[in-house]
């Protein structure tokens, strides 16, 4: 079974300041990955998606995250934080069949102004 | 509006009672998953159907049943509950496998 190991379960940013949240799976190649996010008292929305088309996924609101098959990682970035983007996000990857999902522990993003 | 509903949102029961959390998505998806999210384990995927009549078990199905009669319904049954099955739980559906889901806004379930 894959797994997924989000490192930081709290990242503190100043406004501004550049975004990284950390992902990397385990084991063989997984043919979809997702950064999703949540928000306070909400359910999970979708920032980005990977489907091997290319290795440099831009998402919503200036988010990116970078495949590295030889890192087995899948980094989100953002150039500069924004105070709405304090949320909880979540990297997930499929298994080989796409319909299994394994979630990270996700990261909690405060933005301090 | 396109959208995943949840019914209850909030549950609070007892042990061993039998209840029921409906899941209903109106974009015609195929696929739909159940989740149940806890402190410090992100989410685990409890079961999924590819399709109608067509379920799976996902990372953590004990305890748990589900059925898929109708394309655009879900339901998450707990035969028994324990409360160890005390978690905020997250309906989700997308066009197909591999596709990003939509997720519902979460049924949060207490077992004393």
């Amino acid at each position: 079974a894959q797994s997924v190991t989000q490192l930081g379960s709290h990242v503190s940013v100043s406004e501004g300041a550049l975004v990284l949240l950390r992902c990397n799976y385990s084991s063989s190649v997984p043919p979809y990955l997702f950064w999703y996010v949540q928000y306070p008292n909400q359910g999970l929305q979708l920032l980005l998606k990977y489907t091997s088309a290319a290795t440099l996924v831009k998402g919503i609101n200036d988010f990116e995250a970078e495949f590295k098959k030889s890192e087995t990682s899948f980094h989100l970035t953002k150039p500069s934080a924004h105070m709405s983007d304090a949320a909880e996000y979540f990297c997930a990857v499929s298994d080989l069949t796409g319909n299994q999902f394994y979630f990270g522990t996700g990261t909690s993003l405060t933005v301090i102004p | 509006e396109a959208q995943v509903t949840q019914n209850p949102r909030y549950l609070i029961t007892v042990t061993g009672k039998k209840l029921t959390v409906t899941c209903s998505q109106n974009m015609n998806h195929e696929y739909m998953s159940w989740y149940r999210q806890d402190p410090g384990l992100g989410l685990r995927q409890i079961y999924y159907s590819m399709n109608v009549e067509v379920t799976d078990k996902g990372d953590v199905p004990e305890g748990y049943k589900v059925s898929r009669k109708e394309k655009r319904n879900f339901p998450l049954i707990l035969e028994s509950p324990s409360p160890n099955q005390t978690s905020l739980y997250f309906c989700a559906s997308s066009p197909a496998m591999g596709y990003e889901q939509y997720f519902g806004p979460g049924t949060r379930l207490t077992v004393t």
